[in-house]
């Protein structure tokens, strides 16, 4: 079964810090990496996604780093602030043109970052 | 105001009873999904569909059901053969091989 391994589970960061979510991958045919914020209570929101045609991608506070032959990606979160404090999910897909994209996810890494 | 909405927002279900969840979406989108999300598990695809008329089972279909009879609708049946169904549900839609976008979520719960 296609999976998505993400690690940590849960996550204590003090305002200002650097918050570190890592994920792995298998299924090499995975082409699409975003990353998903949830708050309690709500839908996930598309925080940032990458393509494996780059190695890094910003977007304001928010990194992330992309390696290829490791099958590994990870979020970065800058200057980590406690409005941050969320569920963060990353998920792979592969994105064939014209048809849905099935997104695989990780099992999701609880930060809370302190005052 | 675009996107998608989901009702409703908490849903009861007795023994026995098929319930359904309604998700609508003006976005214009082809393509819809429904998630199922647990306590500490990531989120995984019931069903799927790319054009009206026209699903896909997912990863966890047993005990589900849907139907896309109109392009911004996508309602999901709970069937009673899905034996645990507490969970908090969640329906997406996207253009064809496009970001996904997320409703706000059904929570279901079993008296």
């Amino acid at each position: 079964q296609q999976q998505v391994k993400q690690s940590p589970q849960s996550l204590i960061v003090q305002k200002g810090g650097i918050s570190i979510i890592n994920c792995a991958y298998e299924n090499t045919a995975f082409d699409y990496f975003p990353w998903y914020q949830q708050f309690p209570g709500k839908g996930p929101a598309l925080l940032i996604a990458i393509r494996p045609d780059v190695s890094e991608k910003k977007e304001g506070r928010f990194t992330i780093s992309f390696n290829k032959s490791a099958k590994q990606f990870s979020l970065h979160i800058m200057d980590s602030q406690p409005g941050d404090s969320a569920t963060y999910f990353c998920a792979a897909a592969s994105h064939n043109t014209g048809t849905a994209s099935k997104l695989t996810f990780g099992t999701g890494t609880r930060l809370q970052v302190t005052l | 105001d675009g996107g998608i909405t989901q009702s409703p927002k908490y849903l009861f279900r007795k023994e026995g009873q098929n319930v359904t969840l309604s998700c609508e979406q003006n976005l214009n989108h082809d393509a819809m999904y429904w998630y199922r999300q647990d306590p500490g598990q990531g989120l995984r695809l019931i069903y799927y569909s790319q054009i009206v008329n026209d699903f896909q089972k997912g990863d966890i279909a047993e005990g589900y059901s849907v139907s896309r009879e109109k392009k911004e609708s996508f309602p999901l049946t709970v069937t009673s053969a899905q034996k645990n169904p507490t969970a908090f549900y969640l329906c997406a839609s996207s253009t064809l091989a496009g970001t996904q976008y997320f409703g706000p979520g059904t929570r279901l719960l079993v008296l």
